[in-house]
This record gives C-alpha cells, structure tokens and sequence, in this order.
C-alpha cells in the first residue's frame, strides 16, 4: 500500500456519461497530480493541485476538470465521455516533510481504470 | 520543451541474464532523473533517483548514473530475476515550484525462466 488511495478501481460508463475520480494523497502530502496512461499515448500529465489551488496544467482536455478540497483529498471530474478517454487514471502526491514538488519524487496510487463503452 | 527517450521495448531476457535500459534526457538545468516500475495490474513505483551529476541510484541490484555530459540515466542490472517482470520508465522533474514529472514512453520486460 503507497498510501495514496484511488476510486474506484473501475468504470464502465457509456459514451456521453459524466465520472468523478477520487484520490486520497498519502498522509502530510500537499501536492497531488492526475496523469492519464493510455497505450498509444503513455504517461500524460492533466493538473497539479497544492494545498488546494491549481499550480500546473498540462494536456487537459476542457471536458475534463479538477479540483483539490481542503481535506486535501482530490477529484478528477470526466465529461461527455468519449470511447477514446478509455485509459488508466493515476493520482500521485508528494509534498511531505517540504518536499512539495516533483523533483523529489511522487507516490503513486494504483490508479482508476475507465473503460468507455 | 523537457523529454524524455527510452529504448523501445518489448526487451526479452533469460533469467540471470545483464539488463540495460537506455535512456536520455533533454532539460535545461539540473533534473531530477527517475526510474520507475510499474508491476502488472498495478500503480508506479519509484525505483531509484539521481539528482546531481554523477550520482549513483540504486535499488534492488538496480542502478543508473546520471551523465550530465551524454545527458542519459540508463538502468543496469546484473542478474534480471523472473520477478523483474514490469514496465520501466524513465523520468525527469526539474527543480520548480510546478514541476511535474515527465516520464518516457516505457519500456516492457520480460524476463523468462
């Protein structure tokens, strides 16, 4: 267990549905990423959040949203699905100790598969 | 922009055989260089870093070297294991208040009995 805690495990929703991920970042973390790992496209980078507001964005799609709670617990939010959003859906964190940013390393959760049917 | 490139897999192997996985990096500054393994069916992991010039990750009989001067962090093994099975992926992170990870494109190994 990485202490990051991702759910659900799995979706299967139909084309055009909404989904809400959650991630639990691992104790005294601040930071939490959300990447998205398909077959032909690897490892992409959506958003960062810290201590609740947005500090990066990378390849976003609009349809696709997030948002970090004071709890620090965060939510990867899907919109009118499409067959090619199908992917893996990994939360990291970090930030413990200080240690706020990537270059120290994340912890990942075991990730939320999304299949769209 | 950051990138990372590493060798194509899939990277078949015999058990006890010596493992090299080629990476290299393009960055301005001083990165962070990761290994990371993600195990079937299963989140990354972190395996080893390195975040100065000529240091030395290493982790379970893993190891690579950060070479500023051929900019690459290649991961070596001496004896793969059956157990080593997983995607490797190489990655880097500069020092920045939005630094994200960039990760290379994986590479598959399969190591057979």
């Amino acid at each position: 267990d990485s202490g990051v805690t991702q759910t659900p495990k799995h979706l299967i929703t139909a084309t055009g549905q909404r989904v809400t991920l959650r991630c639990s970042p691992r104790s005294g973390d601040l930071s939490v990423y959300w990447y998205q790992q398909s077959l032909d496209q690897g490892l992409q980078f959506l958003i960062q959040y810290y201590n609740g507001e947005e500090r990066a964005k990378g390849n976003i799609l609009e349809r696709f949203s997030a948002q970090q709670f004071p709890d620090l617990h965060s939510e990867l939010n899907l919109s009118s699905l499409e067959l090619g959003d199908s992917a893996l859906y990994f939360c990291a964190s970090s930030g413990g100790g200080g240690q706020d940013r990537g270059y120290y390393g994340y912890t990942f959760g075991s990730g939320t598969r999304l299949t769209v049917v | 922009g950051d990138s990372v490139t590493q060798m194509e897999g899939p990277v078949t192997l015999s058990e006890e055989a010596f493992l090299t996985i080629n990476c290299t990096y393009t960055a301005t500054g001083y990165p962070s260089l990761f290994w990371y393994v993600q195990y079937p069916g299963e989140g990354l992991q972190l395996l080893l870093k390195a975040t100065k010039a000529d240091d030395k990750g290493s982790n379970k009989g893993f190891e690579a070297t950060y070479r500023k001067e051929t900019t690459s962090f290649h991961l070596e093994k001496g004896s793969v294991q059956v157990s080593d099975s997983a995607v490797y992926f190489c990655a880097l992170s500069r020092y920045s208040s939005a630094s994200k990870i960039i990760f290379g494109s994986g590479t598959r190994l399969s190591i057979r009995p």
